[in-house]
């Protein structure tokens, strides 16, 4: 069974803070999503990487994955009581078409 | 992005009674969706993987009999509860694909399920 390990599972920052969220496993991934989901609602994808280093810049967000596609980091540049929320990634495993979730890292910014 | 409707957003039952949740696909075609289960403060477990006109396939641990799943059509899979308990109650949550792999998976906005 393939794990994705997201951390941290929380976190609270003041409003201008930058903050890193990480998703680490032991497989390669062929692609790994990044999703923000709101209580009561269901996650909404912010990006999707494929390729290993590559890098997409989405506003503040910033989001890499792996050289060797095991491995993805969201950061946040700036935080802003709106990117308040759940933050989870999720990967596809290789040449399978179901798609697995880390346990999220629930985003608090204080204003 | 592509649009996946899911009904309802909300339904509360009697512990024993069944629940049916509905989830579309509505502007595009998608032969694969996939069940969530999501607690409190949790992340989402698959459940099953709903595949139109065939089986679903469920993974471990999770009761087929009790979460019956079918996919009658390409824009439909339906999720029932049977005999429903109050430990069923949860964030229900359907996701389906615009194509194989690789392709993004979209996300209904979820079913509060309470059981009483």
């Amino acid at each position: 069974t393939q794990l994705l390990e997201q951390s941290p599972q929380f976190l609270s920052i003041q409003e201008g803070e930058n903050l890193t969220v990480y998703c680490n496993s032991s497989s390669v991934f062929s692609s790994l999503q990044w999703y923000r989901q709101e209580p009561g609602e269901g996650p909404v994808l912010l990006v999707t990487v494929v390729t290993g280093g590559e890098v997409k810049k989405l506003k503040r967000l910033t989001f890499q994955f792996g050289d060797a596609r095991k491995d993805s980091s969201l950061h946040i540049t700036a935080a802003q009581p709106g990117d308040t929320g759940l933050y989870l990634c999720a990967g596809d495993q290789p040449g399978g078409f179901k798609t697995i979730f880390g346990a999220g890292t629930r985003l608090f910014v204080k204003a | 992005g592509a649009v996946v409707s899911q009904h309802p957003s909300r339904v509360i039952c009697k512990s024993g009674t069944s629940v049916k949740i509905e989830c579309r696909s509505l502007d595009f075609q998608a032969t694969t969706m996939f069940w969530y289960r999501q607690f409190p403060k949790q992340s989402l477990m698959l459940m099953a993987t709903s595949n139109e006109g065939s089986k679903a396939t469920y993974e471990q641990g999770v009761e087929k009999d009790k979460f019956l799943i079918n996919h009658a059509s390409l824009t439909l899979s339906t999720l029932t509860v049977t005999s429903a308990h109050p430990e069923d109650s949860s964030f229900y949550i359907c996701s389906a694909r615009t194509g194989g792999v690789g392709t993004e998976a979209f996300f209904g906005q979820g079913t509060r399920l309470t059981v009483v």
